[in-house]
């Protein structure tokens, strides 16, 4: 199936660094979503992005939906360790009708040495 | 807790049996997904409900496969004759027709041994 190109695919810092991840498509997008999963459980929203151009934050957390509307990314400042995780990237295909899956990139995976 | 609630958590099968997941979407959103996710990936769709109508199939859905929302509220997820290659975690998200963000719950774990 269709993916989105997530990278890095995986990241080691240590406490307090910035971390930055960013998702790419060929196709356009009329929306691109960032989750956080933990393991054994669902992903979790952080942030919704709507529009070409916004730039959105949540705490210590800002996301950006590219103009071109074929890329986002995610940027979390002074990472803490309650940060490890797994980050997704989503995006909603700007189509008519009832397509509204969401197509996924692999994932970040994010490791935080104390 | 008015997110998405998802039931079992947690589902061991022999080969060949046949399970059903439920799930409760948040009580105002009338559209309500299916996915599933195996290690390493990322989610992927299953199926989605408008109210009670089932509007995409994605042709990973085979014919063991069936989704319900009779009342446009929860929704089940049967498979029958259960396969090993079955094993992997099943989403339910929903959103609002307005917004259409979804949010996800949970997660049933299936095993097929």
């Amino acid at each position: 199936g269709q993916q989105l190109n997530q990278s890095p695919q995986s990241m080691f810092i240590q406490e307090g660094e910035d971390v930055s991840m960013n998702c790419t498509s060929s196709s356009i997008f009329n929306t691109w979503l960032w989750y956080k999963q933990d393991p054994g459980e669902g992903p979790v929203l952080l942030i919704a992005l709507y529009k070409a151009g916004e730039l959105t934050s949540n705490g210590r957390l800002t996301a950006q939906f590219g103009i071109t509307r074929k890329d986002s990314f995610l940027n979390i400042s002074a990472s803490i360790p309650s940060d490890v995780g797994i980050y997704f990237c989503a995006g909603q295909l700007k189509s008519a009708g009832n397509n509204r899956k969401l197509i996924w990139g692999l994932g970040t995976s994010l490791a935080v040495n104390p | 807790d008015t997110g998405v609630s998802q039931d079992p958590r947690h589902k061991i099968t022999k080969r060949g049996q046949n399970v059903t997941f439920r799930c409760d979407p948040i009580s105002e959103h009338n559209r309500l997904y299916w996915y599933r996710q195996t290690l390493g990936q990322g989610p992927e769709f299953l199926t989605y409900f408008q109210n009670e109508a089932q509007l995409e199939k994605s042709r990973l859905l085979s014919d063991r496969f069936s989704a319900e929302r009779p009342k446009g509220s929860f929704s089940t997820l049967e498979i029958q004759r259960t396969e090993q290659g079955d094993s992997a975690m099943y989403l339910c998200a929903s959103s609002s027709f307005s917004l259409d963000t979804q949010y996800f719950g949970p997660g049933t774990r299936l095993t097929v041994l």
